[in-house]
């Protein structure tokens, strides 16, 4: 079974924090993507990744930035975080070869 | 800009009814996806459409797909209550699978 894990489900933090959010997959999938979900707006995609030290901006990438140094791991930063940011955040993979994206199990950020 | 829109938005039904959830979207697209959420758990994937006229079945959960309308439905037969869940389907923009979300159907299933 593919497996998608973030490295928390739930995460407080204060404005103006700095806070990394981390997501490992066990596929060797090639496509990472990070979304946020937020009530009567479905998902929407912040940030993707299609190989290592590749990324390009998705919808809603202000305040946002990623990393992906390793095929496996793809991480979301907030720079500083805000209120506005309060939201839960979902990572997915997928192969080339395939068309479903898997989801991580998803981080509930709280930021105060 | 591709945007996909849900109705309802929310359903609450008794068991054993029929009832139907649309999906629009405004561009052109090759792949159509359905997904459930349980409450506080991740997306589980139920059906990928890829082409016109594509219908899946699962259970009492039936897809289908009508790309020249730009509309799919997800049809549940029969309603049982561990049925109740939000689902979302997404439109996929772009050869990397960038998906694009509808608001979600909040459905709720009494007995």
């Amino acid at each position: 079974d593919v497996k998608v894990t973030q490295s928390s489900r739930y995460l407080v933090k204060r404005t103006g924090e700095k806070v990394f959010l981390e997501c490992v997959q066990d596929m060797d999938h090639e496509n990472m993507f990070w979304y946020r979900q937020d009530p009567g707006l479905g998902l929407r995609l912040i940030y993707f990744s299609y190989d290592v030290k590749m990324k390009e901006k998705g919808d809603i990438p202000e305040g946002y930035s990623v990393s992906r140094e390793k095929k496996e791991r793809f991480s979301l930063i907030l720079e500083s975080a805000s209120t506005n940011q309060t939201s839960m955040y979902l990572c997915a993979s997928r192969t080339d070869r395939d068309y479903e994206q898997y989801f991580g199990p998803g981080t509930r950020l709280t930021v105060t | 800009e591709l945007k996909v829109e849900q109705n309802p938005l929310f359903l609450s039904m008794q068991e054993g009814k029929n009832y139907t959830i649309y999906c629009n979207y405004s561009t052109t697209s090759d792949r159509l996806y359905w997904y459930r959420q349980d409450p506080g758990k991740s997306l589980e994937s139920l059906f990928v459409l890829l082409s016109n006229g594509a219908v899946k079945q699962e259970g009492r959960l039936m897809a289908s797909l009508d790309t020249k309308a730009r509309l799919s439905t997800l049809h549940i037969t029969a309603a049982v209550h561990d049925l109740s869940a939000t689902y979302f389907c997404a439109v996929n923009r772009g050869g990397a699978q960038k998906l694009v979300f509808g608001q979600g159907t909040r459905l709720t299933i009494n007995p």
